[in-house]
């Protein structure tokens, strides 16, 4: 089992509607990051987070501690929001960067 | 501020050739990383260096892969001889603080072994 699993893998939707992309972890972490990876592979840090709630725009990212889940947001979605979400979480043990396997959103016009 | 910046963006090689990557950080990131993200996964970290120090290469296959952070700003990453199984993305990071802080990519070079 991978120590972070996120959900769904693929995710399909219309534009406009409210995305929902999960990430549950079995370890002890420090922080926790969501990246979201376009197509010809470039990354861009959307949330780096270790309690509560963080918002940029139309991006939300929660994380429950205590449960090892964290969730991002996306409200009135665009196809430009379209790429390969990914959850990664910094192990407080092994002090490494975990990633999940990521999320692939396509938001059709 | 210019980003992280990575050449070449495509390569394509034959097995047993020999590769280098090139990744310039963005200016005054003490730590760099080097990923490997194989189609369809997560990136996998292959090393880290903290200036021109390693820190973690225990992902890096180090019969092939070497790694090298020559004064602590640009680093090369090689793979000699290449096997079909590392064609990949490899993506290079930075970070501001030492330890884990928030990272920024690279756009990433597109290996393709044959």
């Amino acid at each position: 089992k991978n120590e972070v699993e996120q959900s769904p893998q693929n995710l399909t939707a219309q534009e406009g509607e409210f995305i929902t992309i999960n990430c549950s972890y079995s370890v002890g972490i420090s922080a926790l990051h969501w990246l979201q990876q376009h197509p010809g592979g470039g990354i861009v840090s959307l949330f780096m987070l270790s309690s509560g709630k963080k918002k940029h725009g139309r991006l939300i990212a929660t994380i429950n501690i205590q449960e090892k889940h964290s969730s991002l947001h996306i409200t009135a979605s665009h196809p430009r929001d379209s790429a390969v979400y990914i959850c990664a979480v910094l192990d407080q043990g092994a002090q490494k960067l975990v990633f999940g396997q990521g999320t692939r959103l396509t938001i059709n016009p | 501020e210019a980003g992280v910046a990575q050449s070449p963006r495509y390569k394509i090689i034959e097995k047993r050739q020999s590769v280098a990557f090139w990744c310039n950080p963005i200016s005054g990131h003490a730590t760099l990383y080097w990923y490997q993200q194989i189609l369809g996964q997560g990136p996998k970290l292959l090393i880290q260096f903290q200036n021109n120090g390693v820190v973690d290469d225990s992902q890096l296959p180090k019969d092939r892969f070497s790694a090298e952070r020559l004064k602590g700003v640009d680093s090369t990453l090689k793979i000699q001889p290449a096997k079909l199984e590392d064609s990949a993305v490899y993506l290079c990071a930075s970070s501001p603080l030492a330890g884990w802080g928030e990272q920024y990519f690279g756009p990433g070079t597109r290996l393709t072994v044959t």
